[in-house]
């Protein structure tokens, strides 16, 4: 149980385009998902947390207007990439968690999705 | 603000022996939970195992284990029997339980060695 699908695995696209990243919560409602970037032999730095039905939350030092996240419904949450350019360029993962965002309960991970940009 | 942080950027071991993952963290909370994740070369996430601060058992799982020291704020992961298939990055991980934010720390490069 509680798995997380995440699509697509690779893209790779030009400079200037859109490029959108979905995650999705399988067998389980998952109010709170997270979107993570994780650079080559990097540690996971958290982008924002997403709330289905509100605004997402972003770190501090994330455009908003870049990273586009929506929230849609409880079992899908999406990322977009606006007018990629090469420093977009990373490897995005993406988290929910059981029990909502408070409880004990480990966060299960996507699979991950390698963004390069040309 | 809470850091965690892993002082090991890499580490070997042999096959069939023990090894041992540092890692320390800060806070000023009193209720939180604490995860080491493995990273392996497909990149996926792996749970390892986690352990909530109020509990002063350390967690055991297989061939997993941590020392959780609260007032030294430090929590290792000790894997024991090494196989081959233990090689990868080692992420330990703080959650405060007011927030569902992960924070990781720098992560820890494991080879396993036959």
């Amino acid at each position: 149980g509680a798995v997380v699908s995440q699509h697509p695995s690779w893209v790779i696209c030009k400079s200037g385009t859109s490029v959108k990243i979905e995650c999705r919560s399988l067998d389980f409602q998952a109010t709170t998902m997270f979107w993570y970037r994780q650079f080559p032999k990097q540690s996971l730095m958290l982008m924002a947390t997403s709330n289905e039905g509100s605004k997402a939350t972003y770190e501090q030092g994330v455009e908003k207007d870049k990273f586009l996240i929506n929230h849609a419904s409880l079992t899908l949450s999406t990322l977009t990439v606006t007018s990629a350019h090469p420093e977009d360029s990373s490897f995005y993962i993406c988290s929910a968690g059981t029990g909502g965002s408070y409880s004990n309960q480990p966060q299960h991970f996507g699979d991950g999705t390698r963004l390069s940009i040309l | 603000a809470q850091t965690v942080t892993q002082s090991q950027p890499e580490m070997s071991v042999q096959e069939a022996e023990t090894v041992t993952l540092s890692c320390t963290y800060d806070t000023s909370e009193s209720n939180y939970y604490l995860f080491w994740y493995k990273q392996p070369p497909s990149r996926q996430m792996i749970l390892v195992i986690r352990q909530e601060a109020y509990k002063q058992q350390n967690a055991t799982e297989n061939r997993f284990s941590v020392n959780f020291q609260k007032a030294a704020k430090s929590f290792s992961l000790k894997i024991s029997d090494s196989q081959l298939g233990d090689t990868a990055m080692y992420f330990c991980a703080f959650k405060a339980s007011n927030t569902g934010k992960l924070i990781f720390g720098q992560g820890t490069t494991l080879q396993v060695k036959p």
